[in-house]
């Protein structure tokens, strides 16, 4: 079975600009997440969805928004990008999206902003 | 507020030596514990898992962890690391109705010959 699959592998913004990053979960499961994973620090939750709906929200602002679509895939964009958006983006699915449940972690986005 | 706090950001150590990388949490409400490790370029591969019953909770590649409820810990060790041990380790924690996880800062194993 295929993992966790996000698009694309890179990517290299300047600031203002708007991006979209995109994920594909694993077969079977409802719950996607999203994390942001700065150089030398560990990831940092930003969403988490659960069946088109939108279950919880990290600490970041609104210029970072996601959506979910019936196939339980994924998107988060960010608009107006900050030299401080570099970073990698780390999309996880797992069944049910509960906190006993494992989620499987793509192999990430790297997002460069010049 | 859940927090995890890896308490050693560099562990250097020879192979076939033991290794413990230390973990500690801070949770109002019974929470979940992971050990994941990323490779460079590469995404989270969960090692183990504690959700309940036994302290002690064995994982791949030989590592295991045990869960303190009283020292809020829940360090990772192995007995015998290998080169292909060198690698980030992050302790991350969960609670029950929500799904999101708080991580630890990570760990760097540099394992040497």
């Amino acid at each position: 079975d295929a993992g966790v699959t996000q698009s694309p592998t890179h990517l290299i913004k300047t600031r203002g600009q708007q991006v979209t990053l995109r994920c594909s979960p694993i077969s079977g499961h409802k719950s996607v997440s999203w994390y942001q994973q700065v150089l030398g620090q560990g990831p940092q939750f930003i969403f988490q969805y659960y069946e088109k709906e939108e279950r919880g929200r990290g600490n970041f602002p609104d210029r970072f928004s996601a959506r979910q679509f019936p196939n339980y895939s994924s998107e988060l964009n960010v608009n107006a990008l900050l030299l401080g958006d570099s970073a990698l983006y780390l999309c996880a699915s797992s069944l049910a999206g509960w906190g006993s449940n494992e989620q499987f972690f793509g192999p990430g986005t790297r997002l460069t902003v010049l | 507020a859940q927090s995890v706090t890896q308490l050693d950001s560099q562990v250097p150590v020879f192979e076939e030596a033991p290794v413990e990388l230390r973990c500690n949490y801070s949770s109002s409400v019974s929470v979940y514990l992971f050990w994941y490790v990323q490779y460079p370029n590469q995404g989270l591969q969960l090692l183990l898992k504690y959700l309940s019953g036994s302290t002690l909770v064995k994982g791949i590649n030989g590592f295991e962890a045990e869960f303190n409820k009283s020292q809020t810990s829940f360090h990772l060790r192995k007995p015998s690391v290998h080169i292909s041990d060198t690698a980030e380790y992050f302790c991350a924690v969960s609670e029950d109705n929500a799904g999101k996880s708080t991580f630890g800062d990570g760990t760097t194993l540099t394992v040497k010959p």
